[in-house]
């Protein structure tokens, strides 16, 4: 695709279940990354794929955050046991060929109650 | 963990004036980005410098980066109301590594 595509772009859900979020990248693109963005805040990262498996997975806050990227393309964050303080904006990025430069996605608002 | 430090946290200037807006960061890098977020949601690539670069310019957009300070500067001349957006500068320790991002500077400008 022409950009980095995100969905859903919002979520609300109750404390305690379960989400996915997705992210489907730029096409030819090579790492992907996964950001959390809370209010007033910059991005964090959390995790990021250099091909199937995570290349370093060390921003993930605890074991209820899970990330795959099964074919090398699509990327799905999986949170359990949702909890009010997971409620923030994630945002998923790719870098293409060579650059460092990261392309962001349009992100997803997630808001546990 | 966030890394840099925009200042001001917050900017409110005149259409046509210039907007500066600095970074520091705390460990060695490879190169420092800036980027550009509207409305909190999906940030865009401005500009990246190396760490062997000291200016870059890119249209209305100057950087400068001086790594004996681990500082950073973005200028950005003539503003236009269109500006209005937070803007961080982000950090990569090494080539293509995740980036560290700091908290950002909210730019306001008035027409």
């Amino acid at each position: 695709g022409a950009g980095v595509s995100q969905t859903p772009s919002n979520k609300v859900t109750e404390k305690g279940k379960y989400v996915e979020l997705r992210c489907d990248p730029i096409s030819g693109h090579t790492a992907l990354y996964w950001y959390r963005q809370s209010l007033g805040q910059g991005p964090e990262f959390l995790i990021y794929f250099q091909g199937t498996g995570a290349a370093d997975d060390s921003g993930l806050p605890n074991d209820r955050f899970f990330a795959v990227r099964p074919e090398g393309s699509v990327s799905t964050l999986k949170i359990q046991r949702t909890e009010r303080g997971d409620s923030a904006v994630y945002l998923c990025a790719t870098t293409m060929g060579t650059q460092y430069e990261q392309y962001f996605g349009p992100g997803t608002r997630l808001t546990v109650t | 963990s966030q890394q840099g430090e925009e200042d001001p946290q917050a900017l409110s200037i005149q259409e046509g004036e210039n907007a500066t807006m600095n970074c520091s960061y705390k460990t060695s890098i490879n190169n420092l980005q800036w980027y550009r977020q509207n409305s909190g949601r999906g940030l865009v690539h401005l500009i990246l410098i190396r760490s062997n670069e000291r200016e870059k310019h890119s249209g209305r957009l100057r950087v400068t980066l001086d790594t004996s300070k681990k500082s950073s500067s973005l200028l950005i001349t003539a503003s236009r109301a269109a500006d209005t957006a937070s803007y961080f500068c982000a950090t990569s320790p090494s080539g293509n590594t995740p980036l560290v991002f700091g908290k950002g500077t909210r730019l306001s400008v008035i027409a």
